[in-house]
């Protein structure tokens, strides 16, 4: 059964960097059925795509955020990253990674259960 | 402000068909296929209707979704309390150098 977790910060900084992990259990990343992406969720608003990365690499970005997030993947640990620069409040949210597949780059069939993200001094 | 546009709100009684509907453009919906997702109350999304009216394995076949042009529905039949979440379509977009875009999701309640 493949499981995706996220980890990392509960609560950072305006103006610093986010960054979380997702550890991909049950299953290869290094599958080359699937890309792997990043969605968020404000508070009680819908989703937005962050991005996606394929294992070996040549990630695509969402333009609204593209100047400042970098995803990137870790084939050895099994999990990929992302960093989202210089946030600020608008960037509090419940961060989901997912299973995506190369068919269809809106296909997200497998999710994390989500981490929340507050950006608060 | 999403690409994709969905009514906020859907009701129904249980045993009810409800319909939810998701409208584009000819850069997404027109071009690409389209996805449903269920979140129910407290927790992750879960892929719901695939390829415009593919059910991956589990989903019950009340649940069937269409595509017309710019547009998009989803439809649940025999209404139940469990149905009670939001549901999202989602498409990919080719404008911008490309970019998955989601409706501002419909929130269902069955009455």
């Amino acid at each position: 059964q493949l499981l995706l977790q996220e980890s990392g910060p509960g609560l950072v900084k305006p103006s610093a960097t986010l960054s979380l992990t997702c550890t991909v259990s049950g299953g290869s990343i290094s599958s080359s059925s699937y890309y792997w992406a990043w969605i968020r969720q404000p508070p009680g608003k819908g989703l937005e795509w962050i991005g996606s990365i394929y294992y070996s690499g040549s990630p695509y970005y969402n333009p609204s955020l593209k100047s400042r997030v970098t995803i990137s993947v870790d084939t050895s640990n099994n999990e990929f990253s992302l960093k989202l620069t210089s946030v600020t409040a608008a960037d509090t949210a419940v961060y989901y990674c997912a299973r995506v597949s190369v068919g269809d780059y809106v296909e997200f069939d497998h999710w994390g259960q989500g981490t929340l993200v507050i950006v608060s001094s | 402000q999403s690409v994709l546009t969905q009514p906020p709100s859907a009701s129904g009684t249980p045993g009810q068909r409800v319909t939810i509907s998701c409208s584009g453009s000819s850069s997404n919906i027109g071009s690409n296929t389209v996805n449903w997702y269920q979140q129910l109350p407290g927790t992750a999304p879960k892929l719901l209707i695939y390829n415009n009216n593919q059910r991956p394995s589990g989903v019950p076949d009340r649940f069937s979704g269409s595509k017309s042009g710019t547009s998009a529905s989803l439809a649940i039949s025999g209404l139940q309390s469990e149905d009670e979440a939001d549901y999202y379509c989602a498409a990919w977009d080719d404008s911008l150098n490309g970019r998955a875009v989601f409706g501002g999701g419909t929130q269902l309640t069955v009455l």
